[in-house]
């Protein structure tokens, strides 16, 4: 399996423009993690989703961010408008129901917005 | 409150010493601990984790980690470290009420040759 794949690996964009960054689980994961890491705050849970729904959302920063999972293949997490302290690495997680525990992480989109 | 502290931000060792990475938790109830490793540019990768029973645990890489209840501690061990083990390395306990992961701040690993 190719693992947790995640595009793209390094982003930078203006402040006030829209980032999309996106994921795609191991195949056959029910559950799948949002995570972001930054110096001052270290690894910080987004939301997670399970079989696609949207479960615990209750790390997301504020309105300006939102994520989605279409399906078991994809998700999305979306800034809209970005801002310079939203500069971050943001990974993406998988894992097994009987197992949540147990992520498999993606790579990391490395966020910079000027 | 449920916390997770790695003491040592950062730790210098050099290649074939042993390695000890110190991590202390609090946590109300049985702790499910856990230790990560995280390689420059990569994701975190899951090196060994706890649940329950013998409190000394075989992980990847020959890392070894011991459950000490009595010191809320996990520390991570290597006898005899190599240069691809510079890394950072996560301590975490995991909730599964919540399915959420507290980690500690993490330790940076650099290995002299």
């Amino acid at each position: 399996d190719a693992g947790v794949i995640q595009s793209p690996r390094h982003e930078v964009t203006e402040m006030g423009q829209e980032v999309t960054l996106r994921c795609k689980p191991i195949s056959g994961h029910d559950y799948l993690f949002w995570y972001r890491q930054t110096m001052m705050r270290g690894l910080e849970l987004l939301i997670y989703f399970n079989n696609n729904v949207p479960i615990d959302d209750s790390g997301m920063p504020e309105d300006r961010f939102s994520a989605k999972m279409p399906n078991a293949s994809f998700s999305t997490l979306k800034i809209q408008p970005s801002e310079p302290r939203d500069s971050a690495v943001y990974f993406c997680a998988s894992s097994l129901a009987n197992a949540a525990y147990e992520q498999y992480f993606g790579p990391g989109t490395r966020l910079t917005v000027t | 409150a449920q916390s997770v502290t790695q003491p040592d931000i950062h730790i210098t060792v050099s290649e074939g010493a042993s390695l000890e990475l110190r991590c202390n938790y609090s946590y109300g109830a049985t702790p499910y601990l856990f230790w990560y490793v995280q390689s420059p540019g990569q994701g975190l990768q899951l090196l060994l984790k706890y649940f329950s029973g013998d409190t000394l645990v075989q992980g990847i890489k020959g890392f070894e980690a011991e459950f000490k209840r009595s010191q809320s501690s996990f520390n991570l061990r290597k006898p005899s470290v190599h240069w691809s083990d510079a890394a950072e390395y996560f301590c975490a306990v995991w909730a599964p009420r919540t399915y959420k992961y507290i980690f500690g701040t993490g330790t940076r690993l650099k290995v002299l040759a």
